[in-house]
């Protein structure tokens, strides 16, 4: 069964402080990994998608890395703004659903 | 690029009564979209995938009597929730799909049912 772990649950960071957000999965096979930010009461923001192992992706104080086990989301002098609960997904070959992680809570205190 | 809108962004309806939730794919075709639910602080969870023209494929435990899911266009899905009851009060999300990757998802709307 296709899995997705995220951790910490919760993060507190001050700002200007970097810091990683870990997504690990299972699935047999990877048609891509995804990162979502969702704020409270609204729906989740694409940020990115990323195919093989290698793989980065970069956009403003965010960077996503992929390894064959495990995705990292970086983020670099982190800003109040940035405050969200970030949401990893995967999908398997040939599926059209993703298998979504539980989620980061990230907040950055000013 | 890939806007997703959904209306109403807030409803609240009585124990009993259907309520009807548009999702809208603005700028593209989505050939699939797709319905969850979300709980306060819990993840998404994924009730059905429509791609236009067909029957949705409801995930395992979601009554299918319950939540019909249309989606006649490449532009519109729409979910009722017939007979509503106060357990069915949640945050719907609707995503679309033009290319069977990346999915755009929608603001979400707020059911309450008293």
């Amino acid at each position: 069964e296709d899995q997705v772990t995220q951790s910490p649950e919760a993060l507190r960071l001050q700002e200007g402080e970097s810091s990683s957000l870990n997504c690990s999965y299972t699935v047999s096979g990877l048609r891509g990994l995804f990162w979502y930010r969702q704020d409270p009461g609204k729906g989740p923001e694409f940020l990115f998608t990323l195919y093989s192992a290698g793989e980065e992706k970069e956009k403003e104080r965010l960077k996503a890395t992929l390894t064959k086990k495990e995705s990292f989301l970086h983020i670099t002098a982190p800003k109040p703004e940035d405050s969200a609960t970030y949401l990893c997904a995967v999908q398997a070959p040939g599926a059209q659903k993703l298998v979504f992680g539980q989620g980061t809570r990230l907040t950055i205190n000013p | 690029g890939a806007v997703v809108s959904q209306h109403p962004s807030r409803v609240i309806c009585k124990s009993g009564t259907s309520v009807k939730i548009e999702c809208r794919s603005l700028d593209f075709q989505a050939t699939t979209m797709f319905w969850y639910r979300q709980f306060p602080k819990q993840s998404l969870m994924l009730m059905a995938t429509s791609n236009e023209g067909s029957k949705a494929t409801y995930e395992q435990g979601v009554e299918k009597d319950k939540f019909l899911i249309n989606h006649a266009s490449l532009t519109l899905s729409t979910l009722t929730v017939t007979s509503a009851h106060p357990e069915d009060s949640s945050f719907y999300i609707c995503s679309a799909s033009a290319s069977r990757v990346e999915q755009y998802f929608g603001p979400g709307t707020r059911l309450t049912v008293t």
